[in-house]
């Protein structure tokens, strides 16, 4: 089975601290993930990359940036986080085509920032 | 762009009872569609998809979908529902982007079962 992990599924940082969402997957996926969930919102694409130290912006990437320096883990980062970062976060990865096409999620971190 | 509409933020069904989740898209070429769920405290997990061929598609857990051109709808059924399925319900379409399909989500339908 694909597994998907992230390093918390709770997380409590102050405003304007850096915070490092970790994300490893072990299914040799080249395409990788970040979403952020809201109550509402559904889930919104953060960014994503498609191989090594490749990304992409995706709908919402302002105030957030990503890592991928090895192909099984895919790291966001808030430079300095504020209250409206909030959220429940979404780790995923997918095969590249024509080997798949869906994604498989990991169990998700809940970051309250105060 | 595309964009998936989920218009039911909220559904309750008895349990037994049979189970329609509506799902609108809009997508200028031939849609990839997925259904996903999410069980509290849980990532997403895939029930099904559509890519091409077939437009009636079976998935897990006994839920099945059908894509309809026509009205730019893929609605997900269930002739009996189970208490475990109360969940979150996403929709998605797809487009291509890189190496594979970025999938736009709908915000979500909540399923409530009751006994």
């Amino acid at each position: 089975d694909v597994k998907v992990t992230q390093s918390s599924r709770y997380l409590v940082k102050r405003t304007g601290e850096k915070v490092f969402l970790e994300c490893v997957q072990d299914m040799d996926h080249e395409n990788m993930f970040w979403y952020r969930q809201d109550p509402g919102l559904g889930l919104r694409l953060i960014y994503f990359s498609y191989d090594v130290k490749m990304k992409e912006k995706g709908d919402i990437p302002e105030g957030y940036s990503v890592s991928r320096e090895k192909k099984e883990r895919f790291s966001l980062i808030l430079e300095s986080a504020s209250t409206n970062q909030t959220s429940m976060y979404l780790c995923a990865s997918s095969p590249s085509l024509p080997s798949g096409h869906e994604q498989y999620f990991g169990p998700g971190t809940r970051l309250t920032v105060t | 762009a595309q964009s998936v509409t989920q218009p039911d933020i909220h559904i309750t069904v008895s349990e037994g009872a049979s189970l329609e989740l509506r799902c609108n898209y809009s997508y200028g070429a031939t849609p990839y569609l997925f259904w996903y769920v999410q069980s509290p405290g849980q990532g997403l997990q895939l029930l099904l998809k559509y890519f091409s061929g077939d437009t009636l598609v079976q998935g897990i857990k006994g839920f099945e979908a059908e894509f309809k051109r026509s009205q730019s709808s893929f609605n997900l059924r269930k002739p009996s529902v189970h208490w475990s399925d109360a969940a979150e319900y996403f929709c998605a379409v797809g487009a291509r982007g890189g190496g594979s399909y970025i999938p736009t989500f709908g915000r979500g339908t909540s399923l409530i079962v009751h006994p």
